[in-house]
């Protein structure tokens, strides 16, 4: 199957400074990767739609300024984090779509990220 | 709007025992797809099944079998003679049909954390 990785794993940054997350589809193209962010024992929440060469979408009470999304090719989405705040300590989780024909859609799940702002 | 609910927050199991996760859905789309996915403590979430709304065939894959019902919108998930490494926090979600950019986003249930106990 589809590959989809994420890098870093998990990383610990100081309260204010910026971090960068890529998200990158190995074996395929992805016109469309979807950002999810995963509170601690919580779901996946939606963050932003990401649409190569496009601005993203983001999700009602997403903020835009604060969360970057980058979609500069078929294999790479990248979310900043501006700013970081101690709240914004998350799991987060990329998803690649891929367009197999029709209105049938294979979308494939990156191991996610842990973000941690001390 | 769509909306997913896993009434059950938490469930303990010994194991051998049977267990079934429930899933209700709401959607005004007459085309869905319904998926469930298993996330064991290393985040990264596992694909176990995906149904679309035409098929409401039940379906059985080893120790998993799944009980799809329209007309009660119900999605539930069970695992026969469950195992310790069953043991993880269960995901039912639904995907919208509509065209667009936001093609393929997911919503995703409040998850069922499943402990199976030896």
């Amino acid at each position: 199957g589809a590959v989809v990785s994420q890098h870093p794993s998990w990383v610990i940054c100081k309260s204010g400074t910026s971090v960068k997350i890529e998200c990158r589809s190995l074996d395929f193209q992805a016109t469309t990767m979807f950002w999810y962010r995963q509170f601690p024992k919580q779901s996946l929440m939606l963050m932003a739609t990401s649409n190569e060469g496009s601005k993203a979408t983001y999700e009602q009470g997403v903020e835009k300024d604060k969360f970057l999304i980058n979609h500069a090719s078929l294999t790479l989405s990248t979310l900043t984090v501006t700013s970081a705040h101690p709240e914004d300590s998350s799991f987060y989780i990329c998803s690649a779509r891929i367009k197999t024909g029709g209105f049938n859609v294979e979308q494939y799940f990156g191991p996610g990220t842990r973000l941690t702002v001390t | 709007a769509q909306k997913v609910t896993q009434a059950q927050t938490e469930i303990s199991v010994v194991e051998k025992e049977d267990v079934t996760l429930d899933c209700v859905y709401e959607t005004r789309d007459t085309t869905y797809y319904l998926f469930w996915y298993k996330q064991p403590p290393s985040g990264e979430l596992v694909f176990l099944i995906r149904r679309n709304s035409f098929d409401e065939q039940n379906e059985i894959s080893g120790r998993y079998s799944w009980n799809f019902q329209k007309s009660t919108s119900s999605f539930n998930f069970t695992i026969t003679a469950s195992q310790v490494v069953d043991s993880a926090v269960y995901f039912c979600a639904l995907r919208e049909s509509a065209g667009g950019t936001s093609y393929g986003k997911l919503t995703f249930g409040q998850g069922t954390i499943l402990t199976v106990h030896p």
